[in-house]
């Protein structure tokens, strides 16, 4: 099975702070996403890519920004974290469409 | 455009009894349809998922959900509770032939099991 690591569990920032989210399978997957959950939201799409340097808006992009050098990681970067941006953050990685998603263990942010 | 409607956030059932866990979904296109399960701490794994070639869709830990298209619907159901099963699930639909098949999820159904 493919394995999706992301770099921390619990994450502790400032408001204002520059946070790297950081996200690496160990498969050849083309594409890779970054989902926030919420308590009684579900998962929402922030980005997703589908190729190197190749990246798409999902369903709440803003505030945050991704990075895709290597086909293996996958970046989520919050430029100025704030309050709202607390949450927990899933990064997947999947092969054709159709196919399942592998998801990591996901990261607990907490803005303070 | 797809969604996904998860009916009842949480669901609470015996040991040993019926589990169902309702979806219905919403697809101009023919979808893949997938239940997903998280267990606390952790992200989230595959339970089973629908993509035409049979209605009845067998997953693991005795998981299975019957795709009805003129219901719209994609429900799960075992058969007889485990504590183990306590969890929280997750329905998704992806569009069939989309150009990136993204996963549309739903907002997710805690289920308890009482002992």
């Amino acid at each position: 099975d493919v394995k999706v690591t992301q770099s921390s569990r619990y994450l502790v920032k400032r408001t204002g702070e520059k946070v790297f989210l950081e996200c690496v399978q160990d498969m050849d997957h083309e594409n890779m996403f970054w989902y926030r959950q919420d308590p009684g939201l579900g998962l929402r799409l922030i980005y997703f890519s589908y190729d190197v340097k190749m990246k798409e808006k999902g369903d709440i992009p803003e505030g945050y920004s991704v990075s895709r050098e290597k086909k293996e990681r996958f970046s989520l970067i919050l430029e100025s974290a704030s309050t709202n941006q607390t949450s927990m953050y899933l990064c997947a990685a999947r092969g054709r469409v159709g196919e399942k998603l592998f998801f990591g263990s996901g990261t607990q942010l907490s803005v303070l | 455009a797809q969604s996904v409607t998860q009916l009842g956030s949480h669901v609470s059932v015996s040991e040993g009894a019926l589990v169902l866990l309702r979806c219905n979904y919403s697809s101009s296109v023919p979808p893949y349809l997938f239940w997903y399960v998280q267990y606390p701490n952790q992200g989230l794994q595959l339970l089973l998922k629908y993509t035409s070639a049979a209605t009845l869709v067998k997953g693991i830990n005795g998981f299975e959900a019957e795709f009805k298209k003129s219901e719209t619907s994609f429900h799960l159901t075992k058969p007889s509770a485990h504590m183990s099963d306590a969890a929280e699930y997750f329905c998704a639909v992806s569009a069939y032939g989309g150009s990136q098949g993204n996963l549309i999820f739903g907002k997710g159904t805690k289920l308890s099991v009482k002992p």
